[in-house]
């Protein structure tokens, strides 16, 4: 079955980069997302990635795909108080269903 | 950008009473709906899928006659949690997909539910 795997917690200090990094299992993958979810609220998606890219970046966000060991990163440079939050990683398979596989959250904590 | 307004954001109800929640897309015709469940500190569990003008897909586990869905227009989509109990306190999240299809899925703010 299908499997997505993050670390639960990330502590950063301010201003440093954070890596959030994600395993998943389904080699049908075709895409792969990241989610920030602020406390109380919903998911809002940062970014995504297709399986046929390895490098994607948009601003201070910079994804990794290993499709080869089936590994993805989320690098956030210049980590701010306000990246706070839990980030799940998701990915979607090809073929006729597209609802997404999510990990279980990466708890990303920013320090001063 | 694709907005998707989930209603209310928090209640409290005793305990054998139903709550209903609406998910809401704003600016876009929802053809697919996803209701989620979260427990604290977990990630997401989805419960459902609907479909406009169709019943709903349950996932295993889910119960139906507890959860009750409708999606009777591109817009809305409801969750009712029947007879609440207590363990059915949780996050709940509605996430919708556009037409075509849109590669990421924009997800309601969520509502929690405590049933005491």
């Amino acid at each position: 079955g299908e499997d997505v795997e993050q670390s639960l917690f990330l502590s950063v200090r301010e201003g440093d980069s954070s890596v959030i990094n994600c395993t998943y299992t389904d080699s049908s993958s075709t895409y792969l997302y990241w989610y920030k979810q602020e406390p109380g609220a919903g998911l809002q998606l940062l970014t995504y990635i297709f399986s046929n890219m390895d490098m994607k970046q948009d601003q201070r966000l910079t994804v990794l795909l290993n499709k080869k060991d089936k590994h993805l990163s989320l690098r956030i440079a210049d980590t701010q108080t306000g990246d706070s939050a839990i980030y799940f990683c998701a990915e979607s398979p090809s073929g006729g269903s597209y609802i997404p596989t999510f990990g279980r959250g990466t708890s990303l904590i920013v320090h001063p | 950008g694709a907005v998707v307004s989930q209603h209310p954001s928090w209640v409290i109800c005793k305990s054998g009473t139903s709550v209903k929640i609406e998910c809401r897309s704003l600016d876009f015709q929802a053809t697919t709906m996803f209701w989620y469940r979260q427990f604290p500190k977990q990630s997401l569990m989805l419960m459902a899928t609907s479909n406009e003008g169709s019943k709903a897909t349950y996932e295993q586990g889910v119960e139906k006659d507890k959860f009750l869905i409708n999606h009777a227009s591109l817009t809305l989509s409801t969750l009712t949690v029947t007879s609440a109990h207590p363990e059915d306190s949780s996050f709940y999240i509605c996430s919708a997909r556009g037409q075509p299809s849109n590669y990421g899925y924009t997800f309601g703010s969520g509502t929690r539910l405590t049933v005491v």
